[in-house]
């Protein structure tokens, strides 16, 4: 699977849109870009995947590069509970077992 | 609604003691995951199962052994406690296919002392 880099924190003022980067420009054709959060103690979240096409669910919206080389994942209205670490993955088909490889990701603070 | 569960959210075991992690998602999932967090080496997979009584070593399987007798549960097994496996160990589940994104439990805080 193609290797990501994403910045190792960000802020963000409640009630505004949390845009979080995201460099995966080794990526392949047929590998789908995911992102996942993990807030404090907890478990790690699914927010959203996409090809190529811009995507948008419940959570958030992803935005992904003509080239594919990069996206951006948009938190359009952020609040406190929002504040958590933010995983970039980049998976391919027959990826041995599903298995997901988490990297640093980036630390979102939200502040009042 | 989706659910992950895990037995305990936080553990304290002895040097040498056997250690059971159990794990039990409630969506008819086909795969389930186990996977050891730790600061600064992300999210780590130990091992996975993609059907009853089948299991499939992951990156770091030393020292573990897991079981599947029922599709819903999954269990990681400690055979011997060491202090380096002091963790966050954390359960996942997916239905079977390759981009399904999985859920995960709320984790289990295990010390070894």
């Amino acid at each position: 699977d193609a290797k990501t880099t994403q910045p190792t924190s960000m802020d963000c003022a409640e009630g505004r849109a949390a845009n979080l980067p995201c460099n995966h420009s080794t990526i392949s054709g047929n590998e789908y870009v995911y992102w996942y959060r993990q807030i404090h103690s907890q478990g790690p979240q699914y927010i959203i995947h996409g090809l190529k096409n811009n995507e948008t669910n419940e959570m958030a919206s992803l935005i992904i590069t003509e080239d594919r080389k990069s996206s951006t994942l948009i938190l359009p209205h952020a609040t406190l509970r929002d504040t958590a670490v933010y995983y970039c993955i980049v998976r391919g088909p027959n990826n041995a077992g599903n298995m997901l490889t988490f990297g640093g990701g980036t630390r979102l603070m939200v502040k009042p | 609604d989706v659910k992950v569960t895990q037995s305990s959210r936080y553990l304290v075991k002895r040097t040498g003691e056997k250690v059971f992690l159990e794990c039990v998602q409630d969506m008819d999932h086909e795969n389930m995951f186990w996977y050891r967090q730790d600061p600064g080496l992300g999210l780590r997979l130990i091992y996975f199962s993609y059907d009853v009584k089948m299991k499939e070593k992951g990156d770091i399987p030393e020292g573990y052994s897991v079981s599947r007798e029922k599709k819903e549960r999954f269990s990681l097994i400690l055979e011997s406690a060491s202090t380096n496996q002091t963790s966050m160990y954390l359960c996942a589940s997916n239905q079977a296919g390759d981009f399904n994104e999985q859920y995960f439990g709320p984790g289990t805080r295990l010390t070894v002392t």
